[in-house]
């Protein structure tokens, strides 16, 4: 069964420090996609990435990048010099792809707060 | 805009009622998708939709039930089998159900039973 482990629960850090997010996944497919969410304090998650599996290459958009390791099952989110608007709840989601429906497994997330 | 559109924002139920929660979309999705939130938990699916007129229990269904008539529209309620209803409701939707699709979300109804 596809499980995804968010183990910091909640990261505190002061504003222009780089913070990492870390994202462990659990799949017996060889075919699954990752993503990432943001939840702002008005509650909508909003979608900032998905990765494929066979795609290894980390992503950078920004201030955000993003570390796939397919070795440790993580997929790493980090903020460089982070912002006050930063604040939120993260989440990092499985999807397998066995060919017929999938179904979107989230961890429990991670809150972030950044203060100046 | 496109988008999702949840009402309503809040809601409180009294013991035994049953409620409905209205989600509309204007993005020509095909996938609907219903999730529940607690604290620490992340997010759970209730129901989900791959086209009109079919739905298809998720993880957590029991005490919920939903329709999908038109495309836009995945309206839950919250029956009162439901023992433990009080939660944040997201609403979902993708072009496809398929696994490369993401997800976009509505900005949540908070359901809260006095």
């Amino acid at each position: 069964a596809q499980k995804v482990t968010q183990a910091q629960t909640e990261i505190s850090v002061v504003e222009k420090e780089d913070v990492t997010l870390d994202c462990v996944y659990e799949t017996r497919d060889t075919t699954y996609y990752l993503f990432w969410y943001k939840q702002p304090p008005s509650g909508e998650l909003v979608f900032l990435i998905r990765r494929n599996s066979f795609d290894e290459q980390n992503e950078i958009s920004g201030r955000y990048s993003w570390n796939f390791q397919k070795s440790t099952s993580s997929f790493n989110f980090t903020i460089t010099a982070s912002q006050v608007v930063d604040s939120a709840v993260y989440f990092c989601a499985l999807k397998e792809d066995p060919g017929t429906a999938s179904k979107l497994t989230f961890g429990t997330g991670t809150r972030l707060q950044v203060t100046l | 805009d496109g988008g999702i559109t949840q009402s309503p924002k809040y809601l409180f139920r009294k013991e035994g009622q049953n409620v409905t929660l209205s989600c509309e979309q204007n993005l020509n999705h095909d996938a609907m998708y219903w999730y529940r939130q607690d604290p620490g938990q992340g997010l759970r699916l209730i129901y989900y939709s791959q086209i009109v007129n079919d739905f298809q229990k998720g993880d957590i269904a029991e005490g919920y039930s939903v329709s999908r008539e038109k495309k836009e529209s995945f309206p839950l309620t919250v029956t009162s089998a439901q023992k433990n209803p009080t939660a944040f409701y997201l609403c979902a939707s993708s072009i496809t159900w398929g696994a490369g699709t993401e997800a976009f979300f509505g900005q949540g109804t908070r359901l809260t039973v006095v």
